[in-house]
């Protein structure tokens, strides 16, 4: 059972537009996330947190938003480069569980067009 | 120094061969995590050791073996790998095991033969 969702695998984006990057999860438990970026040959990188408690978290051109209702996260990017060519992970965790071993998404592949 | 090192890169081993997968980090981290990626599939957690105790292991098989020397390093002992372990063993550090980011190393390429 997959409690983490990347439902779309690849994305193409023109570069200076809006990267939006979608993640779904199903246990209402989950209350911290994270997304981050992998480049092959690379381990990932960690790109941005944010916790149940908020609904946005900014950091530069990189901006999560958490619909705990929906139970969905999204990485906003703006605006795109080439750079940003690259594999993405969100990932999940229930500190209620008394651990913190996050759940990742199968990611998605992020290609930004010159 | 704001990065996890893991050597070698690259593995190339037998079903009876014994090895050891190395990680290192020097941010002070004291949380440091054993993943396992196989391609076009998340990492799965392994193993995570905080302030250099074994907190949690995911059922893994006995063959592979974790070690935690000090709070910098982490080892991978490997012994009689089956070919379906062969993946990129990603190792991670945290400030701390909570919520907080963490930092990947590069990951070694296993290929079990």
């Amino acid at each position: 059972d997959q409690q983490v969702k990347q439902n779309s695998p690849s994305l193409s984006v023109q570069e200076g537009r809006i990267s939006i990057l979608n993640c779904d999860y199903t246990n209402s438990m989950f209350d911290y996330f994270l997304w981050y970026k992998k480049y092959p040959a690379e381990g990932p990188t960690f790109l941005i947190s944010i916790s149940s408690i908020k609904d946005k978290n900014e950091d530069g051109r990189f901006t999560v938003f958490l619909n705990k209702s929906a139970k969905h996260l999204s990485l906003h990017i703006v605006p795109s480069q080439p750079g940003d060519s690259a594999v993405y992970f969100c990932a999940a965790s229930a500190s209620t569980s008394g651990t913190y071993k996050y759940i990742f998404g199968t990611g998605t592949r992020l290609k930004v067009l010159a | 120094d704001t990065e996890v090192t893991q050597t070698p890169k690259h593995l190339v081993m037998g079903m009876t061969n014994k090895k050891s997968l190395k990680c290192e980090q020097h941010m002070g981290h004291r949380a440091m995590y054993w993943y396992k990626q196989k391609a076009k599939k998340p990492p799965e957690l392994m193993f995570v050791y905080s302030y250099e105790k074994l907190s949690i292991n995911e059922s893994v098989p006995s063959r592979f073996s974790p070690e935690c020397p000090n709070s910098s390093l982490l080892n991978l002992h490997l012994h009689a790998l089956q070919p379906e372990d062969s993946a990129l063993y990603l190792c991670a550090s945290s400030q701390a095991w909570g919520p907080y980011g963490y930092t990947f190393g590069s990951g070694t390429r296993l290929t079990v033969v």
